[in-house]
């Protein structure tokens, strides 16, 4: 079993509408959380971190809940801009600097 | 501008070449690292250096080899050992702090002729 995983999509949205997807991570020793945006043959960005009460940052909104060992991405009123692949990125607390990356949840958003 | 550059941005290797990819941070991060990324894979780390002259090796290290000679530089040498090195390789570097967040540079994608 991977140690997080993600729906690969394509989750495909239409613009202005409100689009929400979620990744598991298998290890319960897991610390910190991470979503990264990454567009089509570039590098990953990182988009937000994802703190215990859950944040936001805009139109992003993350949540944690560490019961059910997962974390989500919801993202408002959806731009053509947003469409990317976006990477759920662990780390434990027993590995310093290494990080458990998800293979990435592909969204599209459609005009 | 501080960043992290990779060259070359597209690097063509016959079979049986050692092929060296560069990346350099100008972020005076002490931490640094190299992954491979291929179609429908999370990214994979090969090798990481938490300090110069120090390096350990990552989940998928077979193939490859690293020096870190230098704080601003680890370069990532894909032998003849390596059986499918065509790939996208990334390099990153860590800021301390309270998220160690990683920076990544903008990848060489290797293809094996």
């Amino acid at each position: 079993r991977k140690e997080v995983e993600q729906d690969p999509g394509p989750f495909n949205v239409p613009e202005g509408a409100t689009v929400a997807f979620n990744c598991t991570y298998s290890n319960s020793a897991s610390q910190s959380f991470f979503w990264y945006r990454q567009d089509c043959r570039k590098e990953p960005k990182l988009l937000m971190s994802v703190y215990s009460s859950g944040n936001e940052d805009g139109r992003f909104t993350a949540q944690l809940n560490r019961a059910s060992q997962y974390i989500s991405l919801l993202i408002r009123d959806s731009k053509l801009s947003d469409s990317a692949t976006y990477l759920c990125v662990v780390k434990r607390s027993d590995s310093w600097g290494k990080l458990q990356f998800g293979a990435g949840t592909q969204v599209v958003v459609t005009p | 501008d501080g960043g992290i550059t990779q060259s070359p941005k597209y690097l063509f290797r016959k079979e049986g070449q050692n092929v060296t990819l560069s990346c350099e941070q100008n972020l005076n991060h002490d931490a640094m690292y190299w992954y491979r990324q291929d179609p429908g894979q999370g990214l994979r780390l090969i090798y990481y250096s938490q300090i110069v002259n120090d390096f350990q090796k990552g989940d998928i290290a077979e193939g490859y080899s690293v020096s870190r000679e230098k704080k601003e530089s680890f370069p990532l040498t894909v032998t003849s050992a390596q059986k499918n090195p065509t790939a996208f390789y990334l390099c990153a570097s860590i800021e301390r702090g309270t998220t160690d967040t990683q920076y990544f540079g903008p990848g060489t994608r290797l293809t094996v002729l």
